[in-house]
């Protein structure tokens, strides 16, 4: 696609369910970020993929949180025993390659709420 | 670890008013700077971005200078317009992984 495509766009949830969050880089990007973005708060990094490797999962909140991505292409983040405090905007970002002067792309983001 | 800190908004200016928002960084190594904006229901985008220290990046009549004396990236603009009102997110890239790390934001709202 044209660009950074995540799905769903919302997503209301009971507390205590489990979801998953879906993206789809820019085709060719080997580099792939998750990042939240809490209300009123900056964005806080989550996870790094470089192809299907995540050598950084430094900013996974608790074990609650995985994800994997397959084929080079599509990441899927999910989320075990959602609690309230999950609720927030979650981005993903894709670049070219991972070095530091590429720009990274953004998706809209997935709102999730946790009821 | 490597942070942001960016002045706290919101900022709040006329139409054709001076804009300077500030943006300070530590990092390891010697980080690329970028500025995103964030459009009221847009998804963040790439405003400009400087890759090494004297660089200026511009775009849009928008402007920052790489300091890495003073480790800033401070975002500049002569004349703002009511179409510049959106979030603006200072992000220096590099370290472990080259993942961006973002400040806080600054609420720009411009008025006519």
């Amino acid at each position: 696609g044209a660009g950074v495509s995540q799905s769903p766009s919302n997503k209301v949830t009971e507390k205590g369910k489990d979801v998953e969050l879906r993206c789809d880089p820019i085709s060719g990007h080997t580099a792939l970020y998750w990042y939240r973005q809490s209300l009123g708060q900056g964005l806080e990094f989550l996870i790094y993929f470089q192809g299907n490797s995540a050598p950084d999962k430094s900013g996974l909140p608790s074990d609650r949180f995985s994800a994997e991505r397959t084929g080079g292409s599509v990441s899927t983040l999910t989320i075990q025993r959602t609690q309230q405090e999950d609720s927030a905007v979650y981005l993903c970002a894709s670049s070219s390659k991972g070095g530091e002067n590429t720009e990274a792309f953004f998706g809209q983001g997935t709102r999730l709420t946790v009821v | 670890g490597d942070s942001v800190t960016q002045m706290e908004g919101p900022v709040t200016l006329s139409e054709e008013a001076f804009l300077t928002i500030n943006c300070t960084y530590t990092a390891t190594g010697y980080p690329s700077l970028f500025w995103y904006v964030q459009y009221p229901g847009e998804g963040l985008q790439l405003l400009l971005k400087a890759t090494k220290a004297d660089d200026k990046g511009s775009n849009k009549g928008f402007e920052a200078t790489y300091r890495k004396e003073t480790t800033s990236f401070h975002l500049e603009k002569g004349s703002v317009q009511v179409s510049d009102s959106a979030v603006y997110f200072c992000a220096p890239r590099g370290g472990g992984y080259n993942k961006l790390i973002f400040g806080a934001g600054t609420r720009l709202a411009v008025h006519p």
